[in-house]
């Protein structure tokens, strides 16, 4: 069926770097991508989102980039912080049938190091 | 606007028997999906409702059901339960225009013993 895939799995930077996540899709049709952080024993939060109609969209420290060509996307997260610690997923809106479901990447793990 | 609440949070049983668990959705929203969250498999759909009516279905045996109330309001449940259905249970809502944003609740952590 219709995937995402993410890498990498886990992901080390130093407190300042750059971090960088990608995702690709199988759904051609696909239009709209979103990004979740998880902290530990919390909530999947909602980073950032990109719908196909626009190629990078940027909010502060994050932007997110797509190539509906390519069918990939990636997060971007820059100066990176401590507590930009989590766990990150990507998702795309695929078909299924007839109807349409996120379907999540399978995480990414980010360690900021002081 | 108060966000999604899930109810409850912690659960054990035990083998074969069900259980039923709850999801509020933000005020205004009509669409609830439902997610299976395990270490080994991330987050997996089980199901979407919308106005009541069940809108797709992710690759899970009929033990899994749901359904949703006139309010929005949803439960699913899970009958016959097995130790791998171990896993956290998160329930998120959205407006149901399918391309709007979910917004997650904090989760059912169901045990299995």
């Amino acid at each position: 069926g219709e995937n995402v895939e993410q890498h990498p799995s886990t992901l080390s930077v130093q407190e300042g770097d750059s971090a960088v996540i990608k995702c690709t899709y199988s759904d051609s049709a696909s239009n709209y991508f979103p990004w979740y952080k998880q902290e530990l024993g919390k909530r999947p939060q909602l980073i950032i989102d990109i719908r196909s109609n626009v190629g990078e969209k940027k909010d502060q420290r994050i932007a997110v980039t797509l190539n509906k060509t390519a069918k990939h996307f990636s997060l971007h997260i820059t100066e990176t912080q401590p507590e930009d610690s989590a766990v990150y997923f990507c998702a795309a809106l695929i078909s299924s049938g007839s109807a349409r479901q996120l379907t999540f990447g399978s995480g990414t793990q980010l360690t900021v190091l002081p | 606007k108060a966000g999604v609440t899930q109810t409850p949070r912690y659960l054990i049983k035990t083998r074969g028997q069900q259980v039923t668990l709850s999801c509020s959705p933000i005020s205004g929203h009509r669409s609830v999906s439902w997610y299976q969250q395990t270490p080994g498999q991330g987050l997996q759909f089980l199901f979407e409702y919308f106005s009541e009516t069940q809108r797709n279905k992710g690759n899970f045996p009929g033990r899994f059901s749901g359904r949703q109330f006139s309010n929005s309001r949803s439960e699913m449940n899970v009958s016959t339960l097995e130790l791998g259905d171990s896993a956290l249970y998160l329930c998120a809502s959205s407006l149901g225009s399918g391309r709007d944003t979910q917004y997650f609740g904090p989760g059912t952590r169901l045990t299995v013993l």
